[in-house]
């Protein structure tokens, strides 16, 4: 069974850093492109980060590069958000998500929540 | 990078057909056949509904269909229920640079 479980998220002030896991069971995580994406309370969602499968290629939404850096540890069946000077903005309800679209991930985590404030 | 424009609510009785549009830009939308299409229902994770513009993951309804034409793509939901009730969000590859933007959401009200 396909399962993505997420962890790491909590509070932390503002330039705060915090490092977001995900662990994949059922399926190779890095034979597919992995993605995390985020949605603030209330809001909706935003892409952030994604790692591709074949060339190890990363991208970042604008209002995270240079900040959030995303890593997997294929050994492990990992996937990884370094996230550094974090901002209020930040806040959100993090996902990772994976699965055969490159463009449209279809294997989605619960989610777990990165609350920024002071 | 600007989120690709949906509505914010619509809203339909039940077995009534409704349509969501998604517009976007040449850089996205209508520059690729990557749209996707996302249900979300509060408190859950999204599930993809549509990808590659039209095409059905097994176990979705055959109630749901989307399309594209030039930057603007549609979900259309026919004989709506009311388990239909959720937000609904576009999902568009970008290039290279961007790879990936979403769009703002619909709210779907099942009257």
């Amino acid at each position: 069974q396909v399962q993505l479980v997420e962890s790491g998220g909590g509070v932390v002030q503002p330039g705060g850093s915090l490092r977001l896991s995900c662990a994949a069971s059922g399926f190779t995580f890095s034979t597919y492109v992995r993605h995390w994406v985020r949605q603030a309370p209330g809001k909706g969602l935003e892409w952030v980060a994604c790692i591709q499968y074949d060339t190890n290629n990363k991208y970042y939404a604008d209002s995270v590069r240079g900040r959030f850096t995303i890593f997997g540890d294929t050994s492990k069946n990992m996937l990884y958000l370094q996230m550094n000077s974090l901002r209020v903005e930040d806040t959100a309800v993090y996902y990772c998500a994976s699965g055969a679209g490159d463009y449209s991930p279809d294997y989605w985590g619960q989610g777990t929540l990165v609350t920024v404030s002071s | 990078q600007s989120a690709l424009t949906q509505p914010a609510s619509v809203s339909g009785s039940p077995g009534q057909s409704i349509t969501i549009s998604c517009t976007g830009t040449s850089s996205d939308v209508g520059g690729y056949n990557y749209v996707s299409w996302y249900q979300q229902h509060p408190g859950k994770a999204p599930k993809v509904m549509i990808y590659d513009v039209s095409k059905r993951p097994s176990g979705v309804s055959n109630r749901f269909s989307g399309s594209k034409s030039g930057n603007t793509a549609s979900l259309t939901i026919s004989g709506l229920q009311a388990e239909d009730e959720a937000d609904y969000y576009c999902c568009s590859y970008a290039g290279s640079s961007i790879f990936v933007v979403f769009g703002g959401g619909t709210k779907l009200t099942v009257l």
